[in-house]
């Protein structure tokens, strides 16, 4: 079956620490999709970053910055020198291969807050 | 260009009851998701609708039923409200099997 587990329920940090998100998984598929969202107070969940399952090669955009290893199934999210409009809920996804638009399993989530 | 607009934002209903939600996908995009997210858990993906037939299907039971009509817009149906129904519900649209881009919900109470 399919599980994403994030362990971290809430991290509160001060403007300008770094801060990782941990996401660990589990599948059988030898292929699939990794995902990262933002959920901010609204609601709305917010694309972050997609994966494919034989890239892992790490992936900066700006202040954000994602490690997938395979070999321990994980997917960490790093955001550099936090701000607060960072804060949010953030889940990591999974789905299966050639279907990213399909079923999609989340994480129970981490909720960032970031302090001024 | 509309994102995905989902209605009404905010419901209450009595336990017992029925209720529609609506969800009108993003321009361009023919494949509509739910998902319930219950307070302080991930979304759980209820089912999908793709060319007004449902293509896959969560772990939820029959009381959850949904429709996609042909100009691809959907409404998820709820019967015999619980009061564990109490969620958000979001919708998701993506053009067939590309990536899929969230509404911001609708948070449904039963009381």
């Amino acid at each position: 079956a399919q599980k994403v587990t994030q362990a971290q329920t809430e991290i509160s940090v001060v403007e300008k620490e770094d801060v990782t998100l941990d996401c660990v998984y589990e599948t059988r598929d030898t292929t699939y999709y990794l995902f990262w969202y933002k959920q901010p107070p609204s609601g709305e969940l917010v694309f972050l970053i997609r994966r494919n399952s034989f890239d892992e090669q790490n992936e900066i955009s700006g202040r954000y910055s994602w490690n997938f290893q395979k070999s321990t199934s994980s997917f960490n999210f790093t955001i550099t020198a936090s701000q607060v409009v960072d804060s949010a809920v953030y889940f990591c996804a999974l789905s299966e291969w050639g279907n990213q638009g399909g079923k999609l399993i989340f994480g129970q989530g981490t909720e960032l807050s970031v302090k001024p | 260009d509309a994102g995905v607009t989902q209605s009404p934002t905010h419901l209450i209903k009595t336990r017992g009851q029925q209720v529609t939600l609506r969800c009108s996908p993003k321009s361009g995009h023919d494949t509509v998701s739910w998902y319930q997210q219950a307070l302080g858990q991930g979304p759980q993906f209820i089912f999908q609708y793709y060319e007004e037939e449902e293509r896959q299907r969560g772990n939820f039971p029959d009381r959850f039923s949904g429709h996609q009509f042909p100009n691809y817009s959907s409404e998820l149906n709820v019967n015999a409200l619980l009061l564990g129904d109490s969620a958000l519900y979001l919708c998701a649209s993506s053009l067939s099997t590309f990536e899929a881009f969230f509404g911001q919900g609708t948070r449904l109470t039963v009381v």
